[in-house]
Formats: C-alpha cells, sequence, structure tokens
C-alpha cells in the first residue's frame, strides 16, 4: 500500500521567504508528526497531531514556524521569514493512533536548503 | 529532558563480522526504546523496539538489542553482518508520561559494511 509521501522533495528558497512542506499521510492514521533532521543529526521532533490538533508543538523552534492538518489527514508544515539555519530535511511521520505502541512510518522527506 | 548519545559515528567492517552499535540515554523514569535504520536511499524504519518484559529484543533481519537499565543503554548487536546491512542506525527514547508521543533521537551511526 502506499506509504508516507512527501511533497516537494527538494525545495530550495531565498533567505526570509516563505515556504510550504506538505505531508500525506497513510490513510486512516490519525497520528501525524513533523520532524527536521540537520546535517548529520538525527531526526528532532517538531510537532504531534492527533486527527486535527496539535497536542504536541513543543518542539517548534520559533513563532516562524506553524503546521496545520485541517481536516484530519494532509498537514502542511509552514515557515515564514525562513533563515539559513532552517536547512534540513523536513520529515513527516503517521501511525495509526497516537499511543507509541504503534508504529511510525516516516515518509522520505522534503530537503529544504535556504540560500 | 531526555537525550540519547550513540557512541560511534561511523563503523566500518567487513562481511560476517559481528556488530554491537552502543546507545545510552539520560533520563532517570520509564522509558519505550527504538532502534530505527535508513538504508540508503530509502526512508527511516523501524528495526525493532522495546516496551517492557523481557530486555532482550529481536527485530527484522537478524537484529537485537538489549535493555539495560542499570547503565542506561540499549545497545543494538547482529552476530554477522551482510553487505546489505549497510546503512544508518538511529536509536530514539520515549519518556513515558513525560515527553508524550514524542521520539528523542541520537545522532546517529553510519555503517559501511565491506563485500
Amino acid at each position: 500500500g502506499a506509504g508516507v509521501s512527501q511533497t516537494p522533495s527538494n525545495k530550495v528558497t531565498e533567505k526570509g521567504k516563505y515556504v510550504e512542506l506538505r505531508c500525506d499521510p497513510i490513510s486512516g492514521h490519525t497520528a501525524l508528526y513533523w520532524y527536521r533532521q540537520s546535517l548529520g543529526q538525527g531526526p528532532e521532533f517538531l510537532i504531534y497531531f492527533q486527527g486535527t490538533g496539535a497536542a504536541d508543538d513543543s518542539g517548534l523552534p520559533n513563532d516562524r514556524f506553524f503546521a496545520v492538518r485541517p481536516e484530519g489527514s494532509v498537514s502542511t508544515l509552514k515557515i515564514q521569514r525562513t533563515e539559513r539555519g532552517d536547512s534540513a530535511v523536513y520529515l513527516c511521520a503517521s501511525s495509526l493512533t497516537g499511543g507509541l505502541t504503534y508504529e511510525q512510518y516516516f515518509g522520505p522527506g522534503t530537503r529544504l536548503t535556504v540560500t | 529532558a531526555q537525550s540519547v548519545s550513540q557512541h560511534n559515528h561511523h563503523v566500518i567492517l567487513s562481511e560476517a563480522a559481528s556488530l554491537e552499535l552502543g546507545c545510552n540515554y539520560s533520563y532517570g523514569g520509564t522509558v519505550n526504546l527504538f532502534w530505527y535504520v535508513q538504508y540508503p536511499g530509502q526512508h527511516l524504519q523501524l528495526l525493532l523496539k522495546y516496551f517492557s518484559g523481557d530486555p532482550l529484543v529481536k527485530g527484522i533481519k537478524g537484529f537485537e538489542a538489549e535493555f539495560i537499565k542499570s547503565k542506561f543503554s540499549f545497545n543494538l548487536r547482529k552476530p554477522s553482518v551482510q553487505w546489505s546491512d549497510t546503512a544508518e542506525y538511529f536509536c530514539a527514547v520515549n519518556a513515558v508520561r513525560a515527553a508524550g508521543n514524542k521520539l528523542t533521537f541520537g545522532g546517529g551511526t553510519r555503517v559501511l559494511v565491506k563485500p
């Protein structure tokens, strides 16, 4: 079956611009997670949705970052006034429900480069 | 806040050699523990997980990991590696009741198996 998909696969933007990154979770998965992976590091938690609501957004680094999931399926991570330090691979994962007994399935990521 | 450290950034070994990757975490309470693997050009995928019970956990592809609570460790092992085990391996921890559903990842270990 189809896995988690993310678009675009690569995004190059100029410093100060606004970007949107999209995640399509596995159909029927109610939990959705965003992580950020900087070069040479492991993924870092950003935000977790259970259904339409953000159950935990404690990992968002500052108010330039925002994420939505209006219909409980597709999610969009939005970054305003991008900075060079935002360059990273942004990973999305989904799981059947929010419990950790359910495996988180990861997408291929969006590589964001801010020039 | 919990943290995860993986001792080796890079490991190079020959086929049929034994592999052990170290993982230590810092959190004094109950934890759920995971190892993820990322093969070249592929998504992160779950290798094995520990929630409770037998501290020796068996995963896919002949991997196993041992949870040693007194050492705050969850080391990954494979008795005899194959060229196809070339990948990056990530240890991840969830601090039960303190961290919701978020996973904290280590920095990863790149493993290269020479044929």
